[in-house]
């Protein structure tokens, strides 16, 4: 089982809808969670993090995180042909090897 | 402006050769990292340090080489020994680990690494 698990899509979405990205986690003491987005040959860019159970909101961005079923996700509201991009899921552990897994990427295709 | 500097942006290398990628920041940040991303692939660790003359092997270490003499600077060698160095080297950095906001890393532009 993989530590960081992601759909590696594609994901299409019309434009103005809502996309949602899904990610899994293997470790039970993860204490911190991301959301990168990465344009195509370019380096990750930190769009969310959060570190509670729970939603949080940035503006068309909500990430939401469920620690007992290690689950966390990213809704984007709104969605316009800029959010096309590879979204990456990093996940860090604060007990044992602390380092930040990411899983291997959504690619998300927003349809004008 | 702070940030972090990745050279080159691109870089190849011939059989038997050994090349360098840089890594610089000014972001005061403890602790850096250096990552390899291949095409429709997640990004995988291969050295990080937490301090200055300190660091430690990632996941996939061999074939590659580092050091941390100076706290801005993070240095990446892909030596003769790695087999398949063609892939996207990213560099990151972190004020240091512990809880929160403070594991958020922060990455530069990369460089892209081809075989000639």
């Amino acid at each position: 089982q993989k530590e960081v698990e992601q759909n590696s899509g594609p994901l299409s979405v019309p434009e103005g809808a809502i996309a949602s990205l899904n990610c899994t986690y293997s470790d039970r003491g993860s204490q911190s969670f991301f959301w990168y987005r990465q344009y195509s040959g370019k380096s990750p860019e930190l769009i969310m993090s959060i570190y509670s159970n729970g939603d949080k909101e940035d503006g068309r961005f909500t990430a939401q995180l469920n620690k007992a079923s290690q689950y966390v996700s990213l809704l984007i509201r709104d969605s316009q042909p800029s959010d096309s991009a590879t979204y990456l899921c990093a996940v860090f552990s604060n007990f044992g090897n602390e380092k930040l897994t990411f899983g291997t990427g959504t690619r998300l295709t927003i349809i004008p | 402006d702070g940030g972090i500097t990745q050279s080159p942006k691109y870089l190849f290398r011939k059989e038997g050769q050994n090349v360098t990628l840089s890594c610089e920041q000014n972001l005061n940040h403890d602790a850096m990292y250096w990552y390899r991303q291949d095409p429709g692939q997640g990004l995988r660790l291969i050295y990080y340090s937490q301090i200055v003359n300190d660091f430690q092997k990632g996941d996939i270490a061999e074939g590659y080489s580092v050091s941390r003499e100076k706290k801005e600077s993070f240095p990446l060698t892909v030596t003769s020994a790695q087999k398949n160095p063609t892939a996207f080297y990213l560099c990151a950095s972190n004020h240091e680990t512990g809880t929160g906001a403070k594991n958020i890393q922060y990455f530069g532009a990369g460089t892209r690494l081809s075989v000639l």
